[in-house]
């Protein structure tokens, strides 16, 4: 099956700095990556959908000048947490959808980047 | 919101069929039935997905009843590996569409 890696997989850092995580497409070409966010005992939120070339769309909510989502390719995509606050710790999970006429939904998850700010 | 219902946790003997029941009333002609899970502190896992006809692949088993109003993901054999949340997502297919994630089901699958 397809497969979606993200790096790194956690990463601890102090309040204020920038955090970058990857989000890697390894055998196939992803038109559209998503970013979700995770807090604890809770269900994943999508914060925004990314298509490649293109500008992100956030959700309502999202800061899109603190979240930059970056989708320079089709096996690419990153999101950067500008000035990181504690309040920013939680998973971050990456999704990407393949090409093709399916009519189907079908998305492939990364493994998650568990991010801690101190 | 998400547009489904599953009860928050379940209990199930190793060895034994898991069947995890989901409510979709208000679905819509052209949505299908996602099954996804989460094992602890992991990305979600795609399981199966669904129209209108029964599915079964090498994970698990989906019946969804003929009004499509409801479904039950079928796992034949639980093992411990299948603790994890299980989450059924109705969408309407096509690319650039997202899934919305409710708060699934707590399947925990005891010795």
């Amino acid at each position: 099956g397809a497969v979606v890696s993200q790096h790194p997989s956690w990463v601890i850092c102090k309040s204020g700095t920038s955090v970058k995580i990857e989000c890697r497409s390894l055998d196939f070409q992803a038109t559209t990556m998503f970013w979700y966010r995770q807090f604890p005992k809770q269900s994943l939120m999508l914060m925004a959908t990314s298509n490649e070339g293109s500008k992100a769309t956030y959700e309502q909510g999202v800061e899109k000048d603190k979240f930059l989502i970056n989708h320079a390719s089709l096996t690419l995509s990153t999101l950067t947490v500008t000035s990181a606050h504690p309040e920013d710790s939680s998973f971050y999970i990456c999704s990407a959808q393949t090409r093709g006429g399916r009519s189907y939904n079908e998305q492939f998850f990364g493994p998650g980047t568990r991010l801690t700010v101190l | 919101d998400a547009k489904t219902t599953q009860p928050p946790s379940m209990d199930c003997a190793e060895g034994r069929a898991a069947n995890l029941p989901c409510n979709h009333s208000t679905i819509s002609g052209n949505e299908y039935v996602y099954w996804y899970r989460q094992i602890h502190s992991q990305g979600p896992q795609y399981i199966i997905h669904g129209l209108k006809n029964n599915e079964t692949n090498e994970m698990a088993s989906l019946i969804i009843t003929e009004d499509r109003k409801s479904s039950t993901l079928i796992l034949p054999h639980a093992t411990l590996r299948d603790t994890a949340v299980y989450y059924c997502i109705v969408d309407s297919g096509g690319s650039n569409y997202k899934l919305t994630f409710g708060k699934g089901t707590l399947l925990t699958v005891n010795p």
